[in-house]
């Protein structure tokens, strides 16, 4: 059974920093991308960043590129999500997804995990 | 590219048709994929490439279109499938999400 748990999320004051982490299972994650989508309720889905199976390779959205940054540990089966420079909006519940990659194109979000919440406030 | 739903809110009874409409601001090809998100859980992938609908997926849900005119049709509405739908292109970076559809029950 496909597994996907966020973890990291809470509190957070404006200017401050948060990593999220998200543990697979279930599925070769070494052999997988990932990615990272928040979700707020005035923005909707938005996508975050992807990273390649490697690691290698990473994109970011220009929302969060230079205060974020993607990594993953393929011997623990985990993705993460380093946050600094947090503002109010990025106030949201982000989602961590296996992405479907193929001949070393990125498509559609196979598996979503349940989110964690963060939130962004003094 | 910009994904635009609509219409942002669909009221349908059960056992009737929805359809549901995304557009995109330029060509996406059939890069496009559907997503169903029920409250307080993740959004569930029903449909890639347009019209290829995902794993365990019924039959009753329908992709179709190309290039900037997609439609989800969900044949015979069952109560489980009063849900937010969004659409998503990924054709191009940055991925990007429609505003989703809400459908609800009349």
């Amino acid at each position: 059974e496909v597994q996907v748990v966020e973890s990291g999320g809470g509190l957070v004051q404006p200017g401050g920093s948060l990593r999220l982490s998200c543990a697979a299972s279930g599925f070769t994650f070494g052999n997988s991308a990932m990615s990272w989508v928040r979700q707020t309720p005035g923005k909707g889905l938005e996508w975050v960043s992807t990273i390649s199976p490697a690691g290698g390779n990473t994109f970011y959205a220009d929302s969060v590129k230079g205060r974020c940054t993607i990594s993953r540990d393929n011997s623990q089966n985990t993705l993460y999500l380093q946050m600094n420079s947090l503002r109010a909006d990025d106030t949201a519940v982000y989602y961590c997804a296996k992405i479907h990659f193929e001949n070393n194109k990125y498509y559609h979000f196979v598996y979503w995990g349940q989110g964690t919440l963060v939130t962004v406030s003094s | 590219i910009v994904m635009t739903q609509s219409p942002a809110t669909l009221s349908v009874s059960p056992g009737e048709r929805a359809t549901l409409s995304c557009r995109a601001s330029q060509s996406v090809s059939i890069n496009l994929a559907w997503y169903q998100q029920k409250p307080g859980q993740a959004p569930r992938l029903l449909i890639y490439g347009a019209s290829t609908r995902a794993t365990g997926i019924p039959a009753r849900f329908s992709g179709s279109g190309s290039g900037t005119e997609f439609s989800l049709s969900i044949s015979s509405l069952q109560s489980e499938d009063f849900a937010v739908y969004y659409c998503q292109q990924y054709n191009n970076w940055p991925l990007t999400f429609g505003g989703g559809t809400k459908v609800e029950i009349k």
